[in-house]
């Protein structure tokens, strides 16, 4: 969706290395969901945000969602392989009780 | 494992033909969702079903049509198959289907049209 953007489409760190993957909204956000998902395997839940200015961790990923709800930072500290997949924020817009995705962040970790 | 489990997890049709894909939620969970994930079009959201009644509809073709029963597994049938129909099927499962729930994923049906 246009409404949700991701960036970047997709990135390549060295292992070790810290990186930040971004959501922005053009709409007020009452959640906004992270998923990481494996090429052709199914999304796994990280994390789900609803207040400004909210903040969780999760090991070595952290995720942000801004005072205005309208745009979410997710975190990675030390990167290692295992964090090597595609990133998908979810957008919880009230608006039917659904998610709305973005298109996805690319991430690949090189050792 | 998210709990969200789908059959057939492959399936290779032909054109014109009907399939049925299946979806047992997460025990507990009332609410249940089906997404599309093509590579040009994303993760799309086609339905959702909230205690055995439709919930939200998105762009989900006449072609396509889903149902929740009474023991709260869920169907999408998807009839008349195209080659652009091809793409990785998705149910998710949450408890309420309200605005804050977390919504967890299976791990999806590729189908392939031929």
């Amino acid at each position: 969706s246009q409404e949700l953007e991701q960036s970047p489409q997709s990135l390549i760190v060295q292992e070790g290395k810290n990186l930040t993957i971004n959501c922005t909204s053009s709409k007020t956000l009452y959640g906004l969901y992270w998923y990481k998902q494996k090429y052709g395997e199914g999304l796994i839940f990280l994390m789900m945000l609803q207040k400004g200015g909210e903040e969780k961790s999760h090991e070595k990923i952290t995720a942000k969602l801004d005072e205005k709800k309208q745009q979410s930072s997710l975190h990675i500290t030390a990167s290692q392989p295992s964090h090597a997949g595609i990133y998908l924020c979810g957008a919880d817009w009230r608006e039917g009780n659904k998610l709305v995705f973005g298109a996805g962040t690319i991430l690949r970790v090189k050792s | 494992d998210s709990g969200v489990t789908q059959t057939p997890k492959h399936l290779i049709t032909a054109t014109g033909q009907r399939v049925t894909l299946r979806c047992s939620p997460r025990s507990g969970d009332l609410s249940v969702y089906w997404y599309q994930q093509s590579l040009d079009q994303g993760l799309q959201f086609l339905i959702q079903y909230y205690n055995g009644e439709e919930r939200a509809k998105g762009n989900i073709l006449e072609r396509f049509s889903a149902q929740q029963f009474p023991d709260l597994h869920s169907e999408l049938n998807l009839s008349s198959l195209e080659l652009g129909d091809s793409a990785l099927y998705f149910c998710a499962s949450s408890v309420s289907g309200h605005s804050g729930n977390t919504i967890y994923f299976g791990e999806g049906s590729w189908l392939t049209v031929v």
